[in-house]
């Protein structure tokens, strides 16, 4: 299994552009979930989902789409990319809402210049 | 509100050294907490997990406890070594849907 992965692991975006963060499981997890990480102030949820069609906002989600059209994919969209969105992203999973394990991804490095 | 918090931020010890990082939670009402381990400009590996219904969890060398009426878990470290050298994380849910909030981490140096 090759887990959870992120693609790509750095990116230079300009402000005003949009993109995508890609995220992918193969462990077959119900959920998946967003977060961004900056210094000093931990990870903060970003946006989740608990299965294929079904999606949540959690702490910090403004300026950011997902959507999750199969149980495998989950990406991150940056709609107006914004100085404040420079960040690391990292995207989990996990097996269910029984408690289960959080797998995390290796991170997606975002600088907006 | 739900918050979690570590202190310290950062810790420096000798190697051999047995240690305990701290993590508290402002809800006593937790579903499960787990442990992370991050290494400089790497994503977050997991340590332990310890359900509502667990006092403690232990893998290798490593020891978490819970104690929910406290609002507190501490993540036990023996016989530290230099490779032990990272940020440690820890993670709570409360609620059904996977939304787990995480304290700033400890920044923990092992000195050999």
């Amino acid at each position: 299994n090759a887990g959870v992965t992120q693609t790509p692991k750095f990116q230079v975006l300009k402000t005003g552009q949009s993109m995508t963060l890609q995220c992918a499981q193969d462990m077959n997890h119900e959920y998946m979930s967003w977060y961004r990480q900056d210094p000093g102030m931990g990870l903060r949820l970003i946006h989740y989902s608990v299965g294929a069609g079904i999606t949540d906002q959690g702490e910090v989600p403004n300026g950011y789409n997902v959507s999750r059209s199969t149980t495998e994919d989950f990406p991150l969209r940056l709609l107006s990319a914004a100085p404040s969105q420079t960040s690391v992203y990292f995207c989990a999973s996990s097996y269910d809402s029984s408690g289960g394990e959080q797998f995390f991804g290796p991170g997606t490095r975002l600088t907006v210049l | 509100k739900q918050e979690v918090t570590q202190i310290p931020a950062a810790l420096s010890v000798p190697e051999g050294e047995n240690l305990v990082l701290n993590c508290s939670f402002t809800d006593s009402a937790i579903y499960n907490l787990q442990w992370f381990r991050q290494d400089p400009g790497k994503g977050l590996t997991s340590l332990l997990l310890i359900q509502s219904s667990q006092r403690e969890q232990t893998s290798g060398r490593l020891n978490a406890s819970l104690d929910k009426s406290s609002g507190r878990s501490t993540l036990y470290i023996a016989a530290s070594q230099p490779g032990d050298s990272a940020t440690y994380l820890c993670a709570v849910r409360w609620d059904n849907f996977n939304k787990f909030y995480f304290g700033s981490g400890t920044k923990l140096n092992v000195k050999p």
